[in-house]
């Protein structure tokens, strides 16, 4: 069974501008994750999709935002990017939603990075 | 509130020598599961390990070793006889029953394994 994917891996973009990044989950995995890593604030919750909608979300602003296609595909976007924006971004599936007895399974990530 | 504590920040031994990768956890949950992952330098959270909250047994997997202990809320990683494959940040993690897929992450303790 192929793993979880992101891309692209790596992302450079300037200040003010937009960026999305993909996540295709396990096949069958319906909820999609994403977290954000960063080394000041470490592994940090952004939001849940599953079944194409929100079902949790992280303290971040409203610049992030995400959703999910009928395929559990996911993607985020992040407008109006900041310097500390820069991170590695972290999808994650799993089988189901709202039972925190899954286990999830990790992409490789995207690093993005904000010049 | 959810919280992970892992203190060591950094960890270096000497290969074939025995380490523990401490984790306090805080949560109101009366359910709730804990998690171990490695995170390589390839960026990639491999999972580990789950325990639930009724099950403080302790478990074996090869050279790993987890201890469970809710009476000091503890969930500590001991790797026997380290090798220089086992070098990576180890995070522990930390799910409720009231919050579904969301961890809460430590902040992680980078194990270094001189050979």
């Amino acid at each position: 069974k192929a793993g979880v994917t992101q891309t692209p891996r790596y992302l450079i973009k300037t200040r003010g501008q937009q960026v999305t990044l993909s996540c295709s989950p396990i096949s069958g995995h319906r909820s999609v994750s994403w977290y954000q890593q960063t080394p000041g604030q470490g592994l940090q919750f952004l939001f849940e999709y599953f079944s194409e909608t929100q079902r949790n979300k992280g303290n971040f602003p409203g610049r992030f935002s995400g959703r999910q296609f009928s395929n559990s595909r996911s993607e985020m976007n992040v407008s109006t990017l900041e310097l500390g924006d820069s991170a590695l971004y972290l999808c994650a599936s799993s089988p189901l939603a709202g039972s925190s007895y899954n286990e999830q399974f990790f992409g490789p990530g995207t690093r993005l990075t904000v010049l | 509130a959810q919280k992970v504590t892992q203190a060591q920040t950094e960890i270096s031994v000497v290969e074939k020598e025995d380490v523990t990768l401490d984790c306090v956890y805080e949560t109101r949950d009366t359910t709730y599961y804990l998690f171990w992952y490695k995170q390589p330098p390839s960026g990639e959270l491999v999972f580990l390990i789950r325990r639930n909250s009724f099950d403080e047994q302790n478990e074996i997997s090869g050279r790993y070793s987890w201890n469970f202990q809710k009476s000091t809320s503890s969930f500590n990683f001991t790797i026997t006889a380290s090798q220089v494959v086992d070098s990576a940040v180890y995070f522990c993690a930390l799910s409720g029953a009231t919050t579904g897929n969301q961890f809460y992450f430590g902040t992680g303790t980078s194990l270094t394994v001189i050979p």
